[in-house]
């Protein structure tokens, strides 16, 4: 059981382009998820908490407007890159504790390219 | 502000070595203690946790003991194997208004050789 799934695994796209990110909870629901980068041989950054049915909250230094979560149901949340550069290449991983848990479960990643 | 600190690594050991990683955290209160490992090119996926004082998380051969004297949560196990290579991360959760957030350490690589 907990398991989290993540779309896409990989993507790459072209400077100037948006990219969706989807994660699920596949056999639970969470009303709370969260979205971390990784930058290579690194630690994970948590980028923001996302909330069920209300606005995300952002980890100080990371730009909402540019990084837009979307919560839409108990299993599903978006971040979605706009305007991608670059510098915004890297690898996301959400997560999700089953509700009433403190355990967090980890999707398996999504890499980002971005020409 | 809470954080966790790990023995940097890499680590390489032989198969069959006794290993130990080390991990402190600073924390308000008594946080629940986590280990994650991640295989290459992959998500994290929890290895093991501990939620007081003095418990013993265990999975896979790994243990680690919730030491609230020494603020510490140290990983072992008895004998490794090539396949156990990876990285490993302390995390502690912190509580905050409307859920539980993690903070990790900064991960320690291990290489297990024949």
């Amino acid at each position: 059981g907990a398991v989290v799934s993540q779309h896409p695994s990989w993507v790459i796209c072209k400077s100037g382009t948006s990219v969706k990110i989807e994660c699920r909870s596949l056999d639970f629901q969470a009303t709370t998820m969260f979205w971390y980068r990784q930058f290579p041989k690194q630690s994970l950054m948590l980028m923001a908490t996302s909330n069920e049915g209300s606005k995300a909250t952002y980890e100080q230094g990371v730009e909402k407007d540019k990084f837009l979560i979307n919560h839409a149901s108990l299993t599903l949340s978006t971040l979605t890159v706009t305007s991608a550069h670059p510098e915004d290449s890297s690898f996301y991983i959400c997560s999700a504790p089953p509700g009433g848990t403190d355990t967090q479960y980890f999707g398996p990643g999504t890499r980002l390219t971005v020409l | 502000g809470d954080s966790v600190t790990q023995m940097e690594g890499p680590v390489t050991l032989s198969e069959e070595a006794f290993l130990t990683i080390n991990c402190t955290y600073t924390a308000t209160g008594y946080p629940s203690l986590f280990w994650y490992v991640q295989y290459p090119g992959e998500g994290l996926q929890l290895l093991l946790k501990a939620t007081k004082a003095d418990d013993k998380g265990s999975n896979k051969g790994f243990e680690a003991t919730y030491r609230k004297e020494t603020t510490s949560f140290h990983l072992e196990k008895g004998s490794v194997q090539v396949s156990d290579s990876a990285v490993y991360f302390c995390a502690a959760n912190r509580l905050t208004g409307g859920g539980n957030k993690l903070t990790f350490g900064t991960g320690t690589q291990l290489k297990v050789e024949l």
